[in-house]
């Protein structure tokens, strides 16, 4: 088993354009989630998924979107990137909402100048 | 908020010495996670505490979730060089139905030389 895979590892973008983040597990689980990691600040939730077909807002979901795309897949869309999202971003999954043993992918790493 | 803070930020140790570090909130919180992220890598789960005064091994670790259920705490005993990371503790935040999402604090540093 993978685990949990995310594609790319590093991204370089321009203010302003657009890019997606995949993310994927092979674990069977229901819940899926985005996180952003930027120095000093911790993990900070950006959007969550609890079941395929459902999405909610974390705690800084501005300027993103994602897509549940099936149980397996969870993408995170920048429609026009800023600087400010210049940061490392974790795809995790759990068994169930409500299970607190996330599993994180291995991260990309995105750079906007 | 249900924050959580961390400390201390940054350590620096030499190897073979034991290590503590600990989590507080103001909060209550009824499960506490530590998880340790590996230089260019995603975080990893390395123990879950349910139950208020409990205490758990993992090898070299031991966390106690604490007996206020405000806090918890992390020890490694005889620190080698891999236990270089961050180490970062969470919680779960309610947020309506069984939807759970956890809130993680900012991490503890943690540099061993060798």
């Amino acid at each position: 088993n993978a685990g949990v895979t995310q594609t790319p590892k590093f991204q370089v973008l321009k203010t302003g354009q657009s890019m997606t983040l995949q993310c994927a597990q092979d674990m069977n689980h229901n819940s899926m989630y985005w996180y952003r990691q930027d120095p000093g600040m911790g993990l900070r939730l950006i959007y969550y998924s609890a079941s395929e077909g459902t999405t909610d807002k974390g705690e800084v979901p501005n300027g993103y979107n994602v897509s549940r795309l099936n149980k397996r897949e969870f993408s995170l869309r920048l429609e026009s990137a800023a600087p400010s999202q210049t940061s490392v971003y974790f795809c995790a999954s759990t068994e169930r909402a409500g299970a607190y043993e996330q599993y994180f992918g291995p991260g990309t790493r995105l750079t906007v100048t | 908020g249900q924050q959580l803070n961390q400390s201390p930020q940054s350590m620096f140790i030499q190897e073979g010495e034991d290590v503590s570090m600990n989590c507080t909130s103001s909060s209550i919180f009824n499960t506490w996670l530590w998880y340790k992220q590996d230089p260019g890598e995603g975080p990893v789960l390395l123990i879950a505490l349910y139950k208020a005064g409990e205490l758990t091994s993992n090898g070299r670790l031991t966390a106690q979730f604490g007996i206020t259920r405000k806090d918890s705490f992390l020890n490694i005993s005889a620190s080698i060089p891999s236990d270089v990371g961050i180490y970062f503790c969470a919680g779960p935040r309610v947020s309506g139905g069984s939807n759970y999402k956890l809130t993680f604090g900012k991490g503890t540093l943690l540099t061993v030389n060798p």
